[in-house]
C-alpha cells in the first residue's frame, strides 16, 4: 500500500471515447504528478500540480487534461486519443522539495 | 534536457551471481533516487544518494553516487529471485526542483 491509488486498473477506449482516470492520495503530500511509461523509453513527465496548481505542462497534447479539484485528487480527461497514446499513466505524490515520489500503480491504457 | 542513460539494457543472470547496474549522465544531479518497479505496479523507492562519493548499502544493494555526482550505480551481490524488475534511476537536476530526471531503466531477470 503506498497511500497514492489509481483507478481503473485498466482502460480499453476507442479513439473517439471520453474518458477520466482518477488518482487518489492519503499521504497529504502538497505536489502530484502524472507520468507516461510506454516500452522503450523513460518514464515521461507529463504534468505537475503543487497546491493544486499547474505547475508544469511538459509539451502534452490538449487530448490530455488534467484535473486537481483538491490536494488529495488528480484526474486526467482524455479525449479524442490515438494509438500511441497506449500506454500505462502513473500518477505520484511528493512531500517537499527535493524528496522521493510515491507512486500509483498506474492505469494500463489501451488506445483501439 | 538532462538525461540519464542506464546500462545495461536489459540483464538475465543466474541467482546467486553478482551485478551491477549503471546510470550515467553528461549533467550533475543534486542528489539521485533508485527505484524498483515490479509488473503491474508502479516505481518504489529504494534510496536517495546526495553526497559526492556516497555509498549506502541495503543488505544485498549496494548504492554509490559519483564523486561529481553526474553518475550512480547499484550494485547487488548474490542476486535472488525477488530482485527481478524495473529499476530507475532518477535525478533531481537541482536542490528544491520538483522535476525529477528519470534513466532508460533496466530490466533485469533472475532465473532461479
Amino acid at each position: 500500500e503506498t497511500g497514492v491509488t489509481q483507478t481503473p486498473r485498466h482502460l480499453v477506449m476507442g479513439m473517439t471515447n471520453k474518458k477520466s482516470l482518477k488518482c487518489e492520495q492519503h499521504l497529504g503530500h502538497n505536489a502530484m504528478y502524472w507520468y507516461k511509461q510506454s516500452a522503450k523509453k523513460p518514464l515521461e513527465l507529463m504534468f505537475v500540480y503543487n497546491f493544486k496548481e499547474q505547475t508544469e505542462n511538459n509539451s502534452v497534447p490538449s487530448r490530455f487534461s488534467p484535473e486537481c479539484p483538491n490536494s488529495s485528487h488528480l484526474f486526467l480527461h482524455l479525449h479524442t486519443l490515438q494509438p500511441e497514446d497506449s500506454a500505462l499513466y502513473l500518477c505520484a505524490t511528493q512531500g517537499g522539495a527535493g524528496q522521493p515520489q510515491h507512486f500509483g500503480d498506474g492505469t494500463r491504457l489501451s488506445i483501439l | 534536457t538532462q538525461l540519464l542513460e542506464q546500462s545495461p539494457q536489459f540483464l538475465s543472470i543466474q541467482e546467486g551471481e553478482n551485478l551491477t547496474v549503471y546510470c550515467n549522465s553528461s549533467s550533475v544531479f543534486s542528489s539521485l533516487q533508485w527505484y524498483r518497479q515490479e509488473p503491474g505496479e508502479g516505481p518504489v523507492l529504494l534510496v536517495t544518494v546526495v553526497t559526492g562519493g556516497e555509498v549506502k548499502k541495503l543488505k544485498r544493494l549496494t548504492f554509490q553516487f559519483g564523486d561529481a555526482r553526474k553518475d550512480s550505480s547499484l550494485h547487488i551481490t548474490a542476486a535472488q529471485p525477488g530482485d527481478t524488475g524495473l529499476y530507475l534511476c532518477a535525478g533531481y537536476a537541482n536542490f528544491g526542483n520538483e522535476k525529477l530526471t528519470f534513466g532508460t531503466g533496466t530490466r533485469l531477470t533472475i532465473i532461479p
